[in-house]
């Protein structure tokens, strides 16, 4: 079965610097897509940014990006000029071939002003 | 106004109860999803659909039921609510190719008591 793990229940950031939330997942298969999606307190999920596996280059959207390591099953977040309101949950999923998201548990992120 | 919308939001109810959530979507996506969330679990799918005539079972579909009334409308119902259901529902909906995001509606907060 495939799994997604995220090992970091909880992480702070100094408001203005980079933090890195880690993702790692097991699958058999060799396409498939990976997302980050963003839950503030309000509870709206909310997608910041998704790879496709067959791509090579590592997606990026202002100042969110991905490390993605597919022989490592590796597809880590890294924020960068971190603001208040980065402040949330954030979810690392995994989409199979039948297009079904397999979540992860989240990772707390706390930004200190 | 939103894209999907879930109704309704919150909701308290007793065990033995019969519930239905509700989820409209003016995206005009074929798919659509209903998830649950608890704490410390990530999302896990309960159903799907791909499209009006197609629903399928997701991780968790016991002591569930949906209805796919339309493209644009599928409900979730709770025949005999428990409260190990008591949970954040979210109704999503995304293109016909699932690869694209899923676009999430605000939750809807179940109590069983």
């Amino acid at each position: 079965a495939q799994t997604v793990t995220q090992s970091q229940p909880e992480m702070s950031v100094q408001e203005a610097e980079t933090v890195t939330l880690s993702c790692t997942y097991d699958t058999s298969e060799s396409d498939y897509y990976l997302f980050w999606y963003k839950q503030p307190p309000s509870r709206q999920m909310i997608l910041v940014i998704r790879q496709e596996a067959y791509k090579q280059q590592n997606a990026t959207e202002n100042r969110f990006s991905v490390n993605f390591q597919k022989a490592a099953k590796s597809f880590s977040l890294k924020i960068s000029d971190s603001q208040l309101g980065d402040a949330a949950m954030y979810f690392c999923a995994f989409m199979d071939s039948n297009y079904q998201l397999i979540w992860g548990a989240g990772t707390k992120l706390i930004i200190k002003p | 106004d939103a894209d999907v919308t879930q109704t309704p939001r919150n909701r308290i109810t007793k065990t033995g109860k019969r519930i239905m959530l509700e989820c409209s979507q003016t995206k005009g996506h074929d798919r659509m999803y209903w998830y649950r969330q608890d704490p410390g679990l990530g999302l896990r799918l309960i159903y799907y659909s791909f499209d009006v005539k197609d629903i399928n079972k997701g991780e968790i579909s016991d002591g569930y039921s949906v209805s796919r009334q339309a493209q644009a409308k599928f409900s979730l119902s709770l025949e005999s609510a428990i409260p190990n259901q008591t949970a954040l529902y979210f109704c999503a909906t995304s293109d016909f190719s699932g690869i694209d995001e899923q676009f999430f509606g605000p939750g809807t907060r179940l109590t069983v008591l």
